[in-house]
């Protein structure tokens, strides 16, 4: 039972437009959501994150959107750049202490064309 | 550059042998945790320490896991009898006490012949 879910395994944007990244969760529980970037032979890098008392988070080019009612969150990063190409993982949350293991999906593949 | 290393990066061994990784998490950081990435899949949580205190177990970690943080620094992650399932990348990653973000390290890829 996958509790965090992308369902975009790729995702393939011009470079310079807006590359949107979506996620859904079904656990209620789920109060913290983070998105994480990871290149090949790599381990994840922390991008952005939002609790779920907010609805949007901005950091530069990157903005997380939150619509609680739906369960759905996205990663807008505008503009899109070749090195933001890779996988793109959304990871939430159970406590709001982050005492808990995260729950990720399976990851969305970004690739930016030039 | 303080952050999160594992060592070692890959490890090949055979069906049956016993394996140890070990994590070195940044040094503020409370919080250490050890997940595990297939082909495909995003990272699975097996455990977490905070300080030398194991508080958390996935199902995923069987009687053939063990981890430890034995001075609330560095820790180990063992597998013993290793199956080819076993085969997969293991993460490491920590936190500060009361921060949700936590930062991983570039993990160590367990290849079981």
């Amino acid at each position: 039972d996958q509790q965090v879910k992308q369902n975009s395994p790729s995702l393939s944007v011009q470079e310079g437009r807006i590359s949107i990244l979506n996620c859904d969760y079904t656990n209620s529980m789920f109060d913290y959501f983070l998105w994480y970037k990871k290149y090949p032979a790599e381990g994840p890098t922390f991008l952005i994150s939002i609790s779920s008392i907010k609805d949007k988070n901005e950091d530069g080019r990157f903005t997380v959107f939150l619509n609680k009612s739906a369960k759905h969150l996205s990663l807008h990063i505008v503009p899109s750049q070749p090195g933001d190409s890779a996988v793109y993982f959304c990871a939430a949350s159970r406590s709001g202490g982050g005492a808990d293991g995260l729950t990720f999906g399976k990851g969305t593949h970004l690739i930016i064309q030039p | 550059d303080t952050g999160v290393s594992q060592n070692p990066r890959h490890k090949i061994t055979k069906r049956g042998q016993n394996v140890t990784f070990r994590c070195d998490p940044i040094s503020e950081h409370n919080r250490l945790y050890w997940y595990r990435q297939t082909l495909g899949q995003g990272p699975e949580f097996l455990t977490y320490f905070q300080n030398e205190a194991q508080l958390e177990k996935s199902r995923l970690l069987s009687d053939r896991f063990s981890a430890e943080r034995p001075k609330g620094s560095f820790s180990t992650l063992e597998i013993q009898r290793t199956e080819q399932g076993d085969s997969a990348m293991y993460l490491c990653a920590s936190s500060r006490l009361t921060w949700n973000e936590q930062f991983f390290g570039p993990g160590t890829r367990l290849t079981v012949l």
